[in-house]
């Protein structure tokens, strides 16, 4: 198992507060991506990592900020939380992207469940 | 732009049944990469397979099986003898040749039912 801890794993919180969501790896791994699971979409990107401080935004990034300071830690933060942010976190991990390849797998984290009320 | 669809939002069998899971694609890229990722009610995704565009070969794996069709755009996933245990939402996913990530297609449920 890829060592991904994603927290906090529940969280209601209410509309406008901000909010942040951790995730932790253990693998030394340059990629780190935050994900949003909603029904019928499957999984869209919403931010994603290449290295500390090197971030760039997915396909549904409005409304959501990251940072990454340190290799194994990436930081998911809604600024002003809306109801259309109730949703399913997860975030996952790749390898150092061999030059050549690109075939790398993507781990996931076990998710994180945000109720926006 | 890349997109993976699964037409099949839902499958019901009863166990021992064979069932497939279709997956079709569209990508650009020239090389790329298809997953299957398997999500059991838990929730947590769990990694299945990764197949390149540059290796046709169908794989099986126990029960499972991958059907790669580049003629078609699709990379079909046949569970054999199916069990409940098989019962969770599975995804289809490409990654093309630049970047590093995953789209995915909206899922299939599949209920196994004793």
């Amino acid at each position: 198992d890829a060592g991904i801890t994603q927290s906090p794993r529940h969280k209601v919180t209410e509309t406008g507060t901000p909010v942040t969501l951790r995730c932790h790896q253990t693998e030394n791994h340059r990629y780190m991506y935050w994900y949003r699971q909603d029904p019928g979409h499957g999984l869209r990107l919403i931010h994603y990592s290449y290295g500390v401080k090197d971030t760039d935004k997915g396909e549904v990034s409005d409304g959501y900020s990251v940072s990454r300071s340190k290799t194994e830690d990436f930081l998911l933060t809604l600024e002003s939380a809306t109801s259309s942010q109730t949703s399913v976190y997860f975030c996952a991990i790749s390898e150092t992207l061999t030059s050549g390849t690109g075939g790398n797998t993507i781990y996931f984290g076990e998710g994180s469940w945000l109720t926006v009320v | 732009a890349q997109k993976v669809t699964q037409a099949q939002t839902e499958i019901s069998v009863v166990e021992k049944e064979d069932v497939t899971l279709d997956c079709v694609y569209e990508t650009r890229d020239t090389t790329y990469y298809l997953f299957w990722y398997k999500q059991p009610p838990s929730g947590e995704l769990v990694f299945l397979i990764r197949r390149n565009s540059f290796d046709e070969q169908n794989e099986i794996s126990g029960r499972y099986s991958w059907n790669f069709q580049k003629s078609t755009s699709s990379f079909n996933f046949t569970i054999t003898a199916s069990q409940v245990v098989d019962s969770a939402v599975y995804f289809c996913a490409l990654k093309g040749n630049a970047g590093n990530m995953l789209t995915f297609g909206g899922g299939t449920r599949l209920m196994v039912k004793p």
